[in-house]
């Protein structure tokens, strides 16, 4: 079983902040995504990251695929109280996504 | 909206009834998916669809059975619900896994 562990799993910062989350794996994946999730709703999609090294930029959010295929981060500036929810990663092996634990973000205004 | 539809929204059973979650989506997708959701366990997948008329097992199927009745619709039945099963699953579906899952907006079992 392909694992991805996340970090931290719980976060809370202010308004304006800015954040880093991680999603490590000791196994290599063909590529990664990352997803939102809000209260009483089912993740969405936010990225997808293929290459290793890539990095996207998705407005105040910046994602980057590690080199060697096993790890990424999602980096958020200035954080907002709209950015507040469940970021979940999810590692792409043949069809089939392996899901992180997910980190929790609550920004305070 | 386009997308994928799930019912009921919430539901709650006594230990050992039975009953069946419903999933449709209206994008076309070959592949269709369900998984449950547990605080700090994160969406491990139950059953899966690769297309019309194949179904294969995941990471935690024992307990539930599934059906893709046609390209549009794949259900999941728990025949004896049993407390462990209380969690809130979600379907969802895709064409390819690097275009990203659809998900459904979940149904919350709970199993008392």
């Amino acid at each position: 079983t392909q694992l991805l562990e996340q970090s931290p799993q719980f976060l809370s910062i202010q308004e304006g902040e800015n954040l880093t989350v991680y999603c490590n794996s000791s196994s290599v994946f063909s590529s990664l995504q990352w997803y939102r999730q809000e209260p009483g709703e089912g993740p969405v999609l936010l990225v997808t990251v293929v290459t290793g090294g890539e990095v996207k930029k998705l407005k105040r959010l910046t994602f980057q695929f590690g080199d060697a295929r096993k790890d990424s981060s999602l980096h958020i500036t200035a954080a907002q109280p709209g950015d507040t929810g469940l970021y979940l990663c999810a590692g792409i092996s043949g069809s089939r996504l392996t899901f992180g634990e997910g980190t929790q973000l609550t920004v305070n205004p | 909206n386009a997308g994928v539809t799930q019912t009921p929204k919430f539901q709650v059973l006594k230990t050992g009834q039975s009953m069946t979650l419903q999933c449709a989506q209206d994008m076309n997708h070959n592949s269709m998916y369900w998984y449950r959701q547990d605080p700090g366990m994160g969406l491990r997948l139950i059953y899966y669809s690769a297309s019309e008329g194949t179904t294969d097992k995941g990471e935690v199927p024992n307990g539930y059975n599934v059906s893709r009745l046609n390209k549009r619709e794949f259900s999941l039945r728990l025949e004896s619900a049993a407390p462990s099963q209380t969690s809130v699953y979600f379907c969802a579906s895709s064409e390819l896994a690097n275009y990203g899952y659809t998900f459904g907006s979940g149904t919350r079992l709970t199993v008392v």
